[in-house]
């Protein structure tokens, strides 16, 4: 069972370049999220889509635009990348217990010089 | 606003017990959770509390009192294994998740 898979694991990119980070799940989770971690801070979610069709914005959404063309995959894109979205973003989806405990794919580590 | 409170970091020795508290100030409270984090690894789910009082699991266990805007996770015996990041996390009102930074625990032979 893979559960989240993200991809790339890590990139160094150019400040001003387009990159997309994907997301595929096989849990058939309907929530998925986007978060992105800094050092010092707590996860903050950039975006989120509680089913296939619809997204929502989250607490640092500017900068970062999200699909969800279907259940599993819910790529993050980068319009024009700048210095400060260096960081380590984090894709994740829900279970649908009563908990609704986030599973976590292992992390992008995302370097813009 | 919106406030998750935990130390920054924690120091304990193999076998001991220790306790990492959270303290929050959110719109709402609809469950509290713990999660684990291993340097340069994804955080993975320990605990989940929505009522007050105290839940075990294993060597690990959460508490919550809703009343004072706390919780503690406490973890026994512990193994050079649990040095980790511990995330305390609660959903508001509108069942979005606010996060607290995160405690560091180190965990010395």
């Amino acid at each position: 069972i893979a559960g989240i898979t993200q991809a790339p694991t890590s990139q160094i990119l150019a400040a001003g370049r387009r990159m997309t980070l994907r997301c595929t799940q096989d849990m058939r989770h309907n929530a998925m999220y986007w978060y992105r971690q800094d050092l010092g801070l707590g996860l903050r979610l950039i975006h989120y889509s509680n089913t296939a069709g619809t997204t929502g914005k989250g607490e640092v959404p500017d900068g970062y635009s999200v699909s969800r063309a279907n259940t599993d995959d819910f790529p993050l894109t980068l319009a024009s990348a700048v210095p400060s979205q260096t960081s380590v973003y984090f894709c994740a989806s829900s279970s649908q217990t009563s908990t609704g405990e986030l599973f976590f794919g292992e992390g992008s580590r995302l370097t813009v010089l | 606003g919106q406030n998750i409170d935990q130390p920054t970091e924690m120091t304990a020795t193999e076998g001991a017990i220790v306790q990492i508290n959270c303290t929050y100030q959110t719109s709402g409270f609809n469950g509290l959770f713990w999660y684990q984090q291993h340097a340069g690894e994804a955080p993975t789910f320990l605990s989940y509390n929505v009522l007050d009082g105290l839940e075990e699991k294993g060597r690990f266990s959460s508490f919550l009192s809703r009343s004072k805007g706390y919780s503690y996770l406490l973890l026994k015996e512990l193994q050079m294994k649990d040095s980790a990041s511990y995330l305390c996390a609660v959903k508001d009102s509108n069942y979005q998740l606010i996060w607290g930074a995160g405690t560091k625990l180190i965990i010395k032979p």
